[in-house]
């Protein structure tokens, strides 16, 4: 049974830094692509970022370029994403996901939600 | 990084209607298109891929068409369950973006 499993979202004041996992189960961890997917209250869908199996390739929505860090631990079959400067408009519901093929996410965690508030 | 377009951004229908929903890409991207569905506290879930391959396990009443820049969504014989929004996502090029969504709400 595949299972991702994300954690460590919070309430954070802006300007602060939170530091989000996704553990995965059940797949290959190493041979996946990851992603990490933002729906702000109200809001659609956001692709936040994207890292490849072997972390060659990095990219990043617009919006968070500079302040989020992806990276992962293949031997722990973990995705993170560090995310530094953290404004208001970061407050969402955040999401890992993967699929077998390229572009196809058809696995997905149950989210965790960041609340950048004063 | 392509844009997408989804048209309409809501949506008002019975149960038992037909219903169309529209992706426009700024750039053409093949067939390199998803349909997902979202409801409130849920995962999104894949209904198509590969812009008309219905995936596993997904009512027949939705088909998935287009290529290029233009690409459909149709949800046949409405039923209770189908009211969500949905959003197309292109994987033609990364940064792999959404489009902005419609949001398919009971009449």
């Amino acid at each position: 049974q595949v299972q991702l499993v994300e954690s460590g979202g919070a309430l954070v004041e802006p300007g602060g830094s939170l530091r989000l996992s996704c553990v995965v189960s059940g797949i290959h961890f190493a041979y996946y692509y990851m992603m990490w997917v933002r729906q702000a209250p109200g809001k659609g869908l956001e692709t936040v970022a994207y890292i490849t199996t072997d972390s060659n390739t990095i990219l990043y929505g617009d919006s968070m370029r500079g302040r989020f860090t992806v990276s992962r631990d293949n031997a722990q079959s973990s995705l993170f994403l560090q995310m530094d400067s953290l404004r208001a408009d970061d407050t969402a519901i955040y999401y890992c996901a993967t699929g077998r093929e390229a572009g196809i996410a058809d696995l997905w965690g149950q989210g965790t939600r960041v609340t950048v508030a004063s | 990084d392509i844009q997408m377009t989804q048209s309409p951004s809501s949506l008002s229908a019975s149960e038992g209607d037909t219903v169309t929903i529209t992706c426009q890409a700024s750039q053409g991207i093949k067939n390199y298109l998803n349909w997902y569905q979202k409801k409130p506290g849920k995962a999104p879930k894949l209904l198509i891929s590969d812009a008309s391959n219905l995936r596993v396990g997904v009512s027949s009443r939705f088909t998935g068409s287009g290529s290029g820049t233009h690409f459909t969504l149709t949800i046949s014989s409405l039923q209770p369950e189908d009211f969500a929004t949905y959003y197309c996502h292109q994987y033609g090029s990364l940064l792999y973006t959404f489009g902005q969504g419609t949001r398919l709400e009971l009449k």
